[in-house]
This record gives C-alpha cells, sequence and structure tokens, in this order.
C-alpha cells in the first residue's frame, strides 16, 4: 500500500465553523506533511510532524491546528477560517524527515472553500 | 533564501516527441536535492525524478531525464516520447539535505497534444 489518503476530497465552510482534514498512510512512514496550493500556485508547507512530534511549523496562523494523534494519522483542525484559507490542502508522508534524503508520497488532497 | 524559477508557464508537444521543461535556482547551499513533480488532473503530486547536487551524473527514470548544471544552477527535465498521460504541471523543486521544506517552482502546464 503505497497510498496517502485525505478527507473529505471537497469541504465548503462558513467563517464560524469548526472542521477538521484528515490524513492517513499505511506505509510505516514517520514523517507527515501539509501544504496548502492556492490555485495556480505551487504548494507550501505548513507543517512538518517527526515521530508524532511537530517539527517545523511554518508561521501558520493559529486558526489551524494541526495533530498527529499516531505514526499512521495526521488531522488539520480548522477554527474561524477566512475566505483567503479557500485551497487545496495536501497532506504527504516519508519515511523520516531527513530533508532531500526522503522521498515524499502525496494524498490527492482536500478541496477546501471558506464563505 | 533558496529560489527556483521555472520560466515556461505552459508548453505544448505533440504525442511521441520529445520535450523540455527548463529550471533554475539559487542558493548558497552545498547540500542540497533537486526534484520534478508532476500534478495531473487529480491533483495529486508525484514524484517524477528526482537528483542529488553531489552527484555528478544527470539522473535518469524510463522516458525522464534531467540535464544537471551545477555551476549554472539549471536543472531541465526531458520527457521523450511524450504521451498522453503525461499532461500535468510539471514543478520543479529544491530541498537542502537537512530539512522538510520542498521549496517549488510556479510550474509549468504541459499539454500533450494527440
Amino acid at each position: 500500500d503505497t497510498e496517502v489518503t485525505q478527507t473529505p476530497k471537497h469541504l465548503v465552510m462558513g467563517m464560524t465553523n469548526k472542521k477538521s482534514l484528515k490524513c492517513e498512510q499505511h506505509m510505516g512512514h514517520r514523517a507527515m506533511y501539509w501544504y496548502k496550493q492556492k490555485a495556480k500556485k505551487p504548494p507550501e508547507l505548513m507543517f512538518v510532524y517527526s515521530y508524532e512530534k511537530l517539527s517545523i511549523n511554518e508561521s501558520v496562523p493559529s486558526r489551524f491546528s494541526p495533530e498527529c494523534p499516531n505514526s499512521s494519522l495526521l488531522n488539520l483542525h480548522l477554527h474561524a477560517l477566512q475566505p483567503e484559507d479557500s485551497a487545496l490542502y495536501l497532506c504527504a508522508s516519508s519515511q523520516e524527515a531527513r530533508g532531500g534524503l526522503e522521498k515524499l508520497f502525496f494524498g490527492s488532497g482536500t478541496q477546501l472553500s471558506v464563505l | 533564501a533558496q529560489t527556483v524559477t521555472q520560466s515556461q508557464p505552459e508548453m505544448s508537444v505533440q504525442e511521441a516527441e520529445t520535450v523540455t521543461l527548463s529550471c533554475t535556482y539559487d542558493t548558497s547551499e552545498s547540500n542540497y536535492y533537486l526534484f520534478w513533480y508532476k500534478q495531473p488532473p487529480s491533483r495529486q503530486m508525484i514524484l517524477v525524478i528526482r537528483q542529488e547536487a553531489y552527484k555528478q551524473q544527470n539522473a535518469t527514470e524510463n522516458r525522464f531525464s534531467v540535464n544537471f548544471q551545477k555551476a549554472a544552477k539549471s536543472f531541465s527535465l526531458k520527457i521523450s516520447d511524450s504521451q498522453l498521460g503525461d499532461t500535468a504541471m510539471y514543478f520543479c523543486a529544491f530541498m537542502t539535505g537537512s530539512q522538510g521544506n520542498l521549496i517549488f517552482g510556479k510550474g509549468t502546464k504541459l499539454s500533450v497534444k494527440p
């Protein structure tokens, strides 16, 4: 199994809602990542988890709250988002977080629309 | 700061022909890695090819090969025998040896025409 599964595929939420994005992998990877991709732009790193601990936070606003409850699962909790947060949210995993030594496996993303 | 530049926003190629996508980068690091990712309409980012900066030999993966010119900081992707399934957005990306931050270029949209 070389898949990274993201749910839901599409999400529409209001600015006062609380929602969560979910990412799952069963490849035994110990590093997991959240990327944000605005329309017609490249992905930008948000968070990196290594061995279930947050190792990189790229100055992301606190309305985005990541969680890694176990080595297979990564969540992104969303609260009080703004319309400009509308984007494709991509999850990725790799064996470890060793930079360029690693091959990242990406999911197909969650397309988020904030109204 | 590291930057990655892709100067071709869009390209097209006929099926079975060869196409080259350009990428330049800027860094003061000596230990780094370069990648080409494709993003088809399914939106999943798929690794096409990877090059270690310390290796002089150009990486190849089946129909995909790179021309890595370290002194010129250039990293182009050649796709031979183009297929309809190669239609996608192609991103050139850079990562240092130790950090988990992939820095992407703005992408080149490739269309393969029958």
